[in-house]
């Protein structure tokens, strides 16, 4: 079935940092790849997605490549702040159905000043 | 103030006993999603619903009960708690096939 693998955690780093969160899938089809967001006692909020390889998604500095070679798309920042320390999740859809989301387990990220 | 709520934010209750966790959208959005929460699993998908008197279980489905008789409003059943179904639950929406799912904050539940 499908599924998305995550880096584990959690995360520590400190400010000014570079970030990477690795992330690979395995799907049938041709998936559309996200990365959400979870503030401490809030939803999910989406940061960025990817419909098509080659394709990259940014938002708020953060970056994504969808890598459809290495079944990949790892989530990248090259300069972190405090106010990123969230939980993050990787996930996919398949283009069939109802768009269901497939997470990743999640990655915490701590950022110390 | 418009997006999705969920009610109650917290709920304690007893094994057995039959608990219902209500979600609200207001954009019309036609697809609506719960989501269970557990540490290490990620978020999994319970039910969804692509319309109105339209649902469909997910990976996890067992337990659980839905309706959808209104666009608006997609409950979740527990017909009768049982520890296990401690967790945190998200209801979702989005307004077409493949477009982005907005989350409500969560119901944190926990079943003694």
């Amino acid at each position: 079935g499908d599924s998305v693998t995550q880096m584990e955690g959690p995360v520590t780093l400190s400010e000014e940092a570079f970030l990477t969160i690795n992330c690979t899938y395995t799907a049938t089809g041709y998936p559309s790849l996200f990365w959400y967001v979870q503030y401490p006692g809030e939803g999910l909020q989406l940061l960025l997605k990817a419909t098509k390889a080659d394709d990259k998604g940014s938002n708020k500095g953060f970056e994504a490549t969808y890598r459809k070679e290495t079944t990949s798309f790892h989530l990248e920042k090259g300069s972190v702040q405090v106010s990123d320390s969230a939980v993050y999740f990787c996930a996919l859809t398949i283009s069939q159905g109802a768009q269901k989301l497939v997470f990743g387990q999640g990655t915490r990220l701590t950022i110390n000043p | 103030d418009a997006g999705i709520t969920q009610s109650p934010r917290y709920k304690i209750t007893e094994t057995g006993r039959q608990v219902t966790l209500m979600c609200h959208q207001t954009w019309s959005h036609s697809y609506m999603f719960w989501y269970r929460q557990d540490l290490g699993h990620g978020l999994r998908l319970i039910y969804y619903s692509a319309a109105a008197d339209i649902t469909d279980k997910g990976e996890v489905p067992d337990g659980y009960v839905v309706s959808r008789s209104k666009t608006e409003n997609f409950p979740l059943t527990l017909e009768s708690a049982t520890r296990s179904q401690t967790s945190v639950y998200f209801c979702a929406s989005s307004e077409q096939q493949g477009g982005t799912q907005y989350f409500g904050p969560g119901t944190r539940l926990l079943v003694l």
